[in-house]
């Protein structure tokens, strides 16, 4: 079955240090996003990327960093420059030309920074 | 910018019964989409309805529905005969109309509880 797969489904992270979420999907989307979810409030958008080795930052991207290596892959790196990371991340894609205009998305990674 | 406004951060209805979740966007685009998307505590976001702005026909699908107000650009969700199953955090989403990759705009939130 087509889908999109995040892991890991929970992450711990001490102060300092960076780490890599990873999203993987095989629905043969070109652009892929990262949004963060913090209680009570909306999905707000990291980083998205329209095609290979091309990507933007969001409304929210400082902190983050991102790359797009390969069509099917769009990982997180959340480093140590962001200061409140503690957050549940999702990753989401959409077809670039045509298609369904929604996006479909993985099922999320929890962060917690100890 | 655009924004999304979920004016109702908790709603609850009775099983078998119907309710309406609301929804105002912001916007100086004539060519857009709205969605509400689910997420159930698995924390899965899940598609429930999507609305082209140009239709001016409400999309429906089987128990949920919406009211698509462009002029007064609000978009409310109904959801009839509630069942158990519903209970989640609705979003209601916006996403410009133009090609390519296009970032979803989200509301605050609402969530659903249905009581048996």
């Amino acid at each position: 079955d087509g889908g999109i797969t995040q892991s890991p489904k929970y992450l711990f992270r001490k102060e300092g240090q960076n780490v890599t979420l990873s999203c993987e999907q095989n629905l043969n989307h070109d652009a892929m996003y990262w949004y963060r979810q913090d209680p009570g409030q909306g999905l707000r958008l990291i980083y998205y990327s329209q095609i290979v080795n091309d990507f933007q930052k969001g409304d929210i991207a400082e902190g983050y960093s991102v790359s797009r290596e390969k069509k099917e892959s769009f990982p997180l790196t959340v480093t140590s420059a962001q200061k409140n990371p503690t957050a549940f991340y999702l990753c989401a894609s959409s077809k670039f030309w045509g298609g369904l205009p929604q996006q479909f998305f993985g099922p999320g990674t929890r962060l917690t920074v100890l | 910018a655009q924004t999304v406004t979920q004016s109702q951060p908790e709603m609850s209805v009775q099983e078998a019964e119907t309710v309406t979740l609301s929804c105002t966007y912001d916007t100086s685009e004539s060519d857009y989409y709205l969605f509400w998307y689910k997420q159930p505590p698995s924390r899965q976001m899940i598609l429930v309805i999507r609305q082209e702005a140009y239709k001016q026909q409400n999309a429906t699908e089987n128990r949920f529905s919406v009211n698509f107000q462009k002029a007064a650009k609000s978009f409310s969700l109904k959801i009839s005969d509630s069942q158990l199953g519903d209970a989640a955090m609705y979003f209601c989403a916006y996403r410009s109309g133009s090609q390519g990759a296009q970032k979803l705009v989200f509301g605050q939130g609402t969530r659903l509880t249905i009581n048996p």
